[in-house]
């Protein structure tokens, strides 16, 4: 099945910053990698996702890239806020014939330092 | 906007006893999913239906089963609880297939909190 790593498990940035957070995918068949925030006894949100027949998408200030051949794919938030301290997981599709079934990276703590 | 509803959103049982957890997706979608994800973990997928049938199933127990309702709506339901069991449970839906194509965004609740004592 599916494997996705995720990288840093943490991160501290001071205000103003960029932050980036990177994945990996193992099931090349994958072809959609959604991003989701999720704050302390909330559920995950969705933030941004990109499908494989793109590399690179940007919504106001956070973006995602994705190299296919190298099963790679990234979060980049450019001037990072307080509100953005939160965990945020990659996730991977897996293709079956009964559709969506995400596979979690093991999720980055961001912290966002005034 | 509607989103997804869990009920409860809390939940204390004792071992080998049973739980059932409800979710309610957004209206006008036709899917849900369900997913455990215990302390510190990412969420692990368990199940998932659409139009009221099973499409997809994954780490969960034999202990566990779920159903989807004519209304959308469905619920989880676990016996035999043991401590392990102890985790949040998020139910997802996502809109009709077929319209944006196999990979709808999945919308996440708020959560259960399950804690077997």
């Amino acid at each position: 099945g599916e494997n996705v790593e995720q990288h840093p498990s943490t991160l501290s940035v001071q205000e103003g910053d960029s932050a980036v957070i990177k994945c990996t995918y193992s099931d090349s068949a994958s072809n959609y990698f959604p991003w989701y925030k999720q704050e302390l006894g909330k559920g995950p949100q969705l933030i941004i996702d990109i499908r494989s027949n793109v590399g690179e998408k940007k919504d106001q200030r956070i973006a995602v890239t994705l190299n296919k051949t190298a099963k790679h794919f990234s979060l980049h938030i450019t001037e990072t806020q307080p509100e953005d301290s939160a965990v945020y997981f990659c996730a991977a599709d897996i293709l079956t014939g009964g559709g969506n079934k995400l596979t979690f990276g093991t999720g980055t703590q961001l912290k966002v330092e005034l | 906007a509607a989103g997804v509803i869990q009920s409860p959103r809390h939940l204390i049982k004792e071992k080998r006893e049973t739980a059932t957890l409800k979710c309610y997706p957004i209206p006008r979608h036709d899917t849900v999913y369900w997913y455990q994800q215990g302390p510190g973990q990412d969420p692990q997928f368990l199940i998932s239906f659409y139009e009221k049938m099973q499409s997809d199933k994954g780490s969960i127990p034999d202990r566990f089963s779920a159903q989807q309702f004519s209304d959308y709506h469905s619920e989880l339901n676990m016996s035999s609880l043991e401590l392990g069991d102890s985790a949040l449970y998020f139910c997802a839906s996502s809109a009709e297939r077929g319209v944006h194509g196999p990979y709808n965004e999945q919308f996440f609740g708020p959560g259960t909190r399950l804690t077997v004592l």
